[in-house]
This record gives C-alpha cells, sequence and structure tokens, in this order.
C-alpha cells in the first residue's frame, strides 16, 4: 500500500517561516502535489514537483528528493490567512493521487 | 477557484434514502474524480473517470453509483448509505494528456450526514 506521512499540527507566529515535511513510501512515483484546504472549504493547488530540487512560488517553496523519499513546503512571512490544514499528495500511476492526513498550521499573532 | 461546483453542499439522509451528488467542472477537463474526505483521515480515491470513461474503482460499497453523463458532469448516486458513510465527498477534475493527468482541481465538497 502507499504510505504519506507528515506532522499532525504545527503552531507559527505571524511573519515566521514553518517547513512542514512529508515522507512517501508508494509503489510508483509521478510527481508530488501539495495543497492548501481551509477548514470547509475545497482543497487549493499550491504546488508541483517531479524531479529534484526546489520550486519556489512567492512565499511558498517545495522541495523534493526523490531518493529519499522526502519533500517539504516551505511557509514564509506567515500571515493569519495561512492558518489551515495543508495537504501532501504523490501521484504513483497516470491518475491517482495518494494522500497524507494532513497538516493544520496555527498563525498566532 | 470556481471551475468545479458541487451541489448540495449538505445533505442530510435517512439510511433509507436515496440521493445524488452533482459536479460541474467548466475548466475544459476530460477527466473527473470522487474522493471521500473524513475526519483526520487522508482523502481516499473513489472512482476516476477518464474521457467519460470509468478507469479507477477503488473497491468502493455498491451503494455507491458513479455516473458520468458527459466530460463536464459527474454523480454519484446514494443508495441504503450507512453512519459512518458520513463524511466530506469532494470533486475533482483534471486534464489528461497522453497517458498521464494533470494538476487536479477540487470542487467545495458536499458535507453529508447519514442519520
Amino acid at each position: 500500500g502507499q504510505n504519506i506521512d507528515q506532522p499532525t499540527e504545527m503552531t507559527a507566529t505571524e511573519g515566521a517561516i514553518v517547513q512542514i515535511n512529508c515522507t512517501y513510501q508508494t509503489s510508483g512515483f509521478n510527481g508530488l502535489f501539495w495543497y492548501q484546504q481551509h477548514a470547509g472549504e475545497a482543497p487549493t493547488f499550491l504546488s508541483y514537483n517531479v524531479l529534484d530540487g526546489l520550486e519556489e512560488k512567492g512565499r511558498f517553496s517545495s522541495f523534493l528528493s526523490r531518493s529519499k523519499g522526502y519533500s517539504y513546503l516551505l511557509l514564509k512571512e506567515l500571515q493569519m490567512k495561512d492558518s489551515a490544514s495543508y495537504l501532501c499528495a504523490v501521484r504513483d500511476g497516470d491518475y491517482k493521487l495518494s494522500f497524507g492526513a494532513g497538516t493544520t498550521v496555527t498563525v498566532r499573532a | 477557484e470556481t471551475g468545479v461546483t458541487q451541489t448540495p453542499r449538505h445533505l442530510v439522509m435517512g439510511m433509507t434514502n436515496k440521493k445524488s451528488l452533482k459536479c460541474e467542472q467548466h475548466l475544459g477537463h476530460n477527466a473527473m474524480y470522487w474522493y471521500k474526505q473524513s475526519a483526520k483521515k487522508p482523502l481516499e480515491l473513489m472512482f476516476v473517470y477518464s474521457l467519460e470513461e470509468r478507469v479507477e474503482n477503488n473497491s468502493v460499497p455498491s451503494r455507491f453509483s458513479p455516473e458520468c453523463p458527459n466530460s463536464s458532469h459527474l454523480f454519484l448516486h446514494l443508495h441504503t448509505l450507512q453512519p459512518e458513510d458520513s463524511a466530506l465527498y469532494l470533486c475533482a477534475s483534471s486534464q489528461v494528456i497522453g497517458e498521464g493527468s494533470e494538476t487536479q482541481y477540487f470542487g467545495p465538497g458536499t458535507r453529508l450526514l447519514v442519520l
């Protein structure tokens, strides 16, 4: 089966940096996605990595190491609106995304 | 993001009821998905339709029946559900190119409560 692990909860202060780690063991690998989900809302796409390295998109960056089965999402200059659940998902075939349980990030003033 | 819409947003039903969830995508995609999201658990893929053909059925009980009449619409027909089926049901769509699928975009979900 697929195994995708990420921390359950993280708390950080407004303006700070938070790094959410994700480790995976899957039968195949065809890309890793990060989604943001506010309570009661749809998951929204944040980033996609298929090759090793860092992808930067504004305040958010995502890193992938395929040999280590490891990714992280880096959130910089945290804002209150960044309080949400962050989902790590691995595509292991043509269509299927396997998700982690999500990391709830709470930003404090 | 209003590219994928779902109705109803909330649904309460008894175990003997029949109801349907509807999903519509306005992104020109050709693949659509149903996911189940239970509290504190990972999203679980239920069904995948690509080019209006079902390509994935993840051992979902027969009380859930999907229908994809065209590439823009997806339904989930519900019949004789159990209380443990209470969850958020999410629809997603993506573009399929060649052998693979691009990024999936999600609808807001239907919050289902089975009494």
